[in-house]
């Protein structure tokens, strides 16, 4: 059975705190990706990576940077917290792509609230 | 642009057979996507269109026109269960690493009414 967990399901945090959300894929896939997903607009992609030490900006970059040292491993980090990152956070992986569907399996969230 | 829209809700009654329509505009199309999500869970993969027409999978079918830009879901014999947000995101132009890179809507609520 395909796996994405993510560490942590509820955090709550201080503006200004650095923030590490962790996600493991036990999958073997070389994608990754972190959404955020916020009412009224969807998920929009923050970052993903291709492979090891890869990685690429998504459409909201902004106030967040990202990890990928092992290939099972992609974390999310917030280097200094601010309240208009309070969101549901989400993991994701996938194959590279593949004429087909399903390819992208999504971890359970994180839900950050940052006061 | 980019830009996927859907209704922000609908209500139905169990049983019944409801149409959640969604309608692109895209740079590339390489697919579109119909994803569930139940309240604090993951999104689970529902079905994919490449090619125009009806895919059916037992109570649930999508369709595609790709020259209008639209697709819908269909969603039969209505149970509780299928309370939930329905996702539509359409697959675009590639990008790093052989992606191609998923755009979502905002997603429709669906509540499901005895």
């Amino acid at each position: 059975d395909v796996k994405v967990t993510q560490s942590s399901r509820y955090l709550v945090k201080r503006t200004g705190e650095k923030v590490f959300l962790e996600c493991v894929q036990d999958m073997d896939h070389e994608n990754m990706f972190w959404y955020r997903q916020d009412p009224g607009l969807g998920l929009r992609l923050i970052y993903f990576s291709y492979d090891v030490k890869m990685k690429e900006k998504g459409d909201i970059p902004e106030g967040y940077s990202v990890s990928r040292e092992k290939k099972e491993r992609f974390s999310l980090i917030l280097e200094s917290a601010s309240t208009n990152q309070t969101s549901m956070y989400l993991c994701a992986s996938s194959l590279v792509f593949r004429q087909d569907g399903n390819t992208i399996y999504f971890g359970e969230g994180s839900w950050l609230t940052v006061v | 642009g980019q830009n996927i829209d859907q209704p922000t809700e609908m209500t139905a009654t169990e049983g019944a057979i409801v149409q959640i329509n969604c309608t692109y505009q895209t740079s590339g199309f390489n697919g579109l996507f119909w994803y569930q999500q139940h309240a604090g869970e993951a999104p689970t993969f529902l079905s994919y269109n490449v090619l125009d027409g009806l895919e059916e999978k037992g109570r649930f079918s999508s369709f595609l026109s790709r020259s209008k830009g639209y697709s819908y879901l269909l969603l039969k014999e209505l149970q509780m269960k299928d309370s939930a947000s329905y996702l539509c995101a359409v697959r675009g132009d590639g990008i790093s690493g052989g992606y191609n890179k998923l755009i979502f809507g905002a997603g429709t609520r669906l509540a499901v009414h005895p």
